[in-house]
């Protein structure tokens, strides 16, 4: 069970615009930058998406990333079939049990 | 630029402790938080833990009781030992950089699976 809620998984057609929300609390989202990573097939996560909506060198302005409260999401834009990876949203969480958590993860299906 | 790779041994006995070490190429080791984060086959992400430069620690509370870091600057490299392992130890192991104050981790290695099987 993650600490972070994500769906399981999102789809949409090539071209189509996706969303993927990550809902937390308090203690995590609600008082800590997020970031977002996008994990293909066999590799390591890659940063996406970091202090909530900042991108690194290099990621397309077709990702971005937003928060209201103890939610966040990462929209992706003109998808493309390259884009087909899990995404995992990932902050630090200040409770008692503090330490890095993340989502689940979502599969996103570019139909 | 940054990389990072792990290594260490692809398979431990139940009972016994998975060592492995992570080695930073390509930029210092020093004033960063480095993390180890697990992913079994299928399933999501955990974090077990980091270390500072200084050797300052924080562990994930669910395996903080078999958890040990530590960290050799003059290597460049930091180190995991997880102990009495059991088959759910099994994972993708990988090792992140994390700058200090940000939540997020820039540089990952490539991760090593360890299996735990007799």
């Amino acid at each position: 069970q993650s600490v972070l809620t994500q769906p399981p998984s999102v789809s949409a057609a090539p071209g189509q615009k996706v969303t993927i929300s990550c809902s937390g609390s308090s203690s995590n989202i609600g008082n800590n930058y997020v970031s977002w990573y996008q994990q293909l097939p066999g590799t390591a996560p890659k940063l996406l998406i970091y202090d909530n909506n900042k991108r690194p060198s290099g990621i397309p302005d077709r990702f971005s990333g937003s928060k209201s409260g103890t939610s966040a999401t990462l929209g992706i834009t003109g998808l493309q079939t390259g884009d087909e990876a899990d995404y995992y949203c990932g902050t630090w969480d200040s409770s008692l049990s503090a330490g890095q958590v993340f989502g689940g993860g979502t599969k996103l299906t570019v139909l | 630029q940054v990389q990072l790779q792990e290594s260490g041994p692809g398979l431990v006995k139940p009972s016994e402790t998975l060592s492995l070490t992570c080695t930073v190429s390509g930029g210092s080791i020093s004033s960063y938080y480095w993390s180890w984060i697990r992913q079994p086959a299928g399933k999501g992400l955990e974090w077990i833990g980091r270390i500072y430069t200084s050797g300052s620690t924080n562990y994930n509370p669910s395996l903080k009781s078999r958890v040990t870091m530590s960290v050799d600057t003059s290597k460049n490299q930091f180190s995991l030992k997880l102990s009495s392992v059991t088959a759910a130890d099994t994972a993708v192991y990988y090792c992140a950089r994390a700058i200090v104050g940000a939540t997020d981790f820039d540089y990952w290695g490539q991760g090593t699976l360890v299996t735990v099987s007799s």
